[in-house]
């Protein structure tokens, strides 16, 4: 157990929907990332929020926007979904507010399935 | 930018004999180098990683990596695997600046 929480675990909805995905990060970490895993791009950088500030931005779309509120939890939104946005979506967090030399934990993911 | 290249996507290999997972990375500055196991069904996990220092890295459950600058490569290797070894395996890499940039994985299969 990393000690990082996501829910949903899972998630089943139609093209053109909206959804949240929300991750705890681990206790006393400031900083929180955003990945998509998927079969064909591997693991892509989506966001990075340190300490309720956007810190590193990857390839996130533009329907996607994501925040770290003040008790340092975060939400990632997906919207106008596609089909391609069917992926498991992982949240990490990780002490600092380096984007690279900090080890990342990372939570067990929540399974988008866009239908 | 910086990219990774695992050579191999998926490595099945017999229990108790040594395995190599390889691991090319292109970058013209100084790198960060990491290797995360990814188990079924669950997050990732760090396995070891490369700041500077000795060019061997010892990481957990008896997986060591070696960093060639030359080659560019930040292989991992284990002597002897275990069934409970069978994972993905994730090679990744930072300028020290831009966030982590992660290869596309190599399955391992430890067949008993």
């Amino acid at each position: 157990d990393s000690g990082v929480t996501q829910t949903p675990k899972h998630l089943i909805t139609a093209t053109g929907q909206r959804v949240t995905l929300r991750c705890s990060p681990r206790s006393g970490d400031l900083s929180v990332y955003w990945y998509q895993q998927s079969l064909d791009q591997g693991l892509q950088f989506l966001i990075q929020y340190y300490n309720g500030e956007e810190r590193a931005k990857g390839n996130i779309l533009e329907r996607f926007s994501a925040q770290q509120f003040p008790d340092l939890h975060s939400e990632l939104n997906l919207s106008s979904l596609e089909l391609g946005d069917s992926a498991l979506y992982f949240c990490a967090s990780s002490v600092g507010r380096g984007v690279s030399y900090n080890e990342q934990f990372f939570g067990p993911g929540t399974r988008l399935t866009v239908l | 930018a910086q990219s990774v290249t695992q050579l191999d996507s998926q490595v099945p290999v017999f229990e108790e004999a040594p395995v190599e997972l390889r691991c090319n990375y292109s970058s013209s500055v100084s790198v960060y180098l990491f290797w995360y196991v990814q188990y079924p069904n669950q997050g990732l996990q760090l396995l070891l990683k490369y700041l500077s220092g000795s060019t061997l890295v010892k990481g957990i459950n008896g997986f060591e990596a070696e960093f060639n600058k030359s080659q560019t490569s930040f292989h991992l290797r284990k002597p002897s695997v275990h069934i409970s070894d069978t994972a993905e395996y994730f090679c990744a890499v930072s300028d020290r600046v831009t966030p982590l940039v992660f290869g596309k994985g190599t399955r391992l299969s430890v067949i008993a």
